[in-house]
């Protein structure tokens, strides 16, 4: 079946710095990749969506200076939270689509960050 | 406007006992719909979808979900409870017109099915 690795699973990081989360689907090409922000005990929040090769569409409201997505490839797409600061610590998804027939999104395991 | 409602923040359920978690929908054409299922600190795993054909529609770990046209429902069941049932469920339907894979989730129902 489809997997979608996302990495790290938890990071902590200082107020000001870069933090880079990774997704990639290990089996399949995932043409659409979609990020998304939760909140304890909240739904999930999406944030932008991601294509292959293009600029991701981020959902009003989200940041692109703030939140930098890249989907370099076919497998890999990456969602960089620049100078983060506590208020952006929060419980980020990645998911993707193209896996053939399925009509279904492949959700990776989620990132935890903490800014300290 | 394309929507997803979960009425419940929370069900409890007896283990044993046959449990539902309710989902309506406001879409504009036919819906594809889906259920998945969120263990604490992990991503979203797949339980089952409603394309075309059958209203029952089964799934993972013995769950089954009914669509209701009529009712515009897609409630989510299983006849035996079981604790490790206990998660938080979210019900989403894709948004068809944007022409994407982009989904609408309804703001999840906890499951707590007690021993």
């Amino acid at each position: 079946g489809a997997v979608v690795s996302q990495h790290p699973s938890r990071v902590i990081c200082k107020s000001g710095t870069s933090v880079k989360i990774e997704c990639r689907s290990l089996d399949f090409q995932a043409t659409t990749m979609f990020w998304y922000r939760q909140f304890p005990k909240q739904s999930l929040m999406l944030m932008a969506t991601s294509n292959e090769g293009s600029k991701a569409t981020y959902e009003q409201g989200v940041e692109k200076d703030k939140f930098l997505i890249n989907h370099a490839s076919l497998t890999l797409s990456t969602l960089t939270v620049t100078s983060a600061h506590p208020e952006d610590s929060s419980f980020y998804i990645c998911s993707a689509a193209g896996f053939s027939g399925a009509n279904v999104l492949t959700f990776g395991a989620g990132s935890r960050l903490t800014v300290l | 406007a394309q929507s997803v409602a979960q009425p419940e923040d929370q069900v409890n359920v007896a283990e044993g006992n046959p449990l539902t978690v309710k989902c309506t929908y406001s879409v504009s054409g036919n819906p594809y719909l889906f259920w998945y299922v969120q263990y604490p600190n992990r991503g979203l795993q797949f339980l089952l979808k409603y394309i075309t054909g059958d209203n029952l529609v089964k799934g993972s770990y013995g769950f089954e979900a009914e669509f209701n046209k009529s009712q515009t429902s897609f409630h989510l069941k299983k006849p035996s409870a079981l604790v490790s049932d206990s998660a938080l469920y979210f019900c989403a339907v894709r948004d068809r017109a944007s022409g994407t894979y982009k989904y609408i989730f309804g703001t999840g129902t906890r499951l707590k099915v007690l021993a």
